[in-house]
């Protein structure tokens, strides 16, 4: 089983700063990783699939970068809507086994 | 507009079956891009992926599950459920149904719905 690491498991960031985030894979899933935001009382969403490309609707200010084990999002500005819970997920196996990481919870410094 | 939407007992007695229902609406539950899903999510656990099922009914199950999991689809229903059978305290979780793309992304996901096992 790949498992999935997120850092930090805190991020507090100022509205308007960037925040980085770090995910890493035990061993390689390639491109194949996956970036979903959570908000209290709400389902995950899909912000970036193939490790750089945001999903449908998902503003510029999201981006992902990384292949391999190591991956990364990045906010480039933080608006108050991005507060949240933030986790990586990894498809690179065939047959399916979706495996996600702790998350990071982005809060306000 | 895709809808999905979790029905099922909210409280479940240890050693029982634990069974869910995912009705979608808005789209057609045989498009041949998409797998239909089940994720869960604890504080002990995070998020949990238990399985997937295609409009045909082929499935894929997590392994640390799949002794106890039985997905099937319903497509005239527009509808796949979920049994998962000896519950205990550690099954506890919010239980999404989502839309899985080509068997990797849940990219739209129902609500949730809290299922505690408890006697």
């Amino acid at each position: 089983e790949i498992v999935m690491t997120q850092s930090p498991a805190t991020l507090s960031v100022s509205p308007g700063e960037r925040a980085t985030l770090s995910c890493r894979a035990s061993q390689s899933v390639s491109s194949n990783l996956a970036w979903y935001q959570q908000k209290p009382g709400q389902a995950p969403r899909l912000l970036i699939h193939g490790a750089s490309t945001r999903a449908t609707g998902i503003p510029a200010r999201f981006s992902g970068s990384g292949f391999g084990t190591e991956f990364t999002l990045t906010i480039s500005s933080l608006q108050s809507e991005d507060f949240a819970i933030y986790y990586c997920q990894q498809y690179n196996n065939w047959p399916p086994a979706l495996t996600f990481g702790g998350g990071t919870n982005v809060e306000v410094k | 507009q895709l809808q999905l939407q979790e029905s099922g007992p909210g409280l479940v007695k240890p050693s029982e079956t634990l069974s869910l229902t995912c009705t979608v609406s808005g789209a057609s539950i045989s498009s041949g891009s998409y797998y239909w899903g089940w994720i869960r999510q604890s504080p002990r656990k995070g998020l949990e992926w238990i399985g997937l099922i295609y409009h045909n009914g082929n499935s894929h199950y997590n392994p640390s599950l799949k002794s106890r999991v039985t997905m099937s689809v319903d497509t005239s229903k527009k509808q796949y459920s979920l049994k998962l059978t000896s519950v205990t305290a550690a099954d506890t979780a919010v239980y999404y149904c989502a839309r899985i793309y080509g068997a990797n992304l849940g990219d739209f996901w129902g609500q949730g719905t809290l299922v505690t096992v408890s006697s």
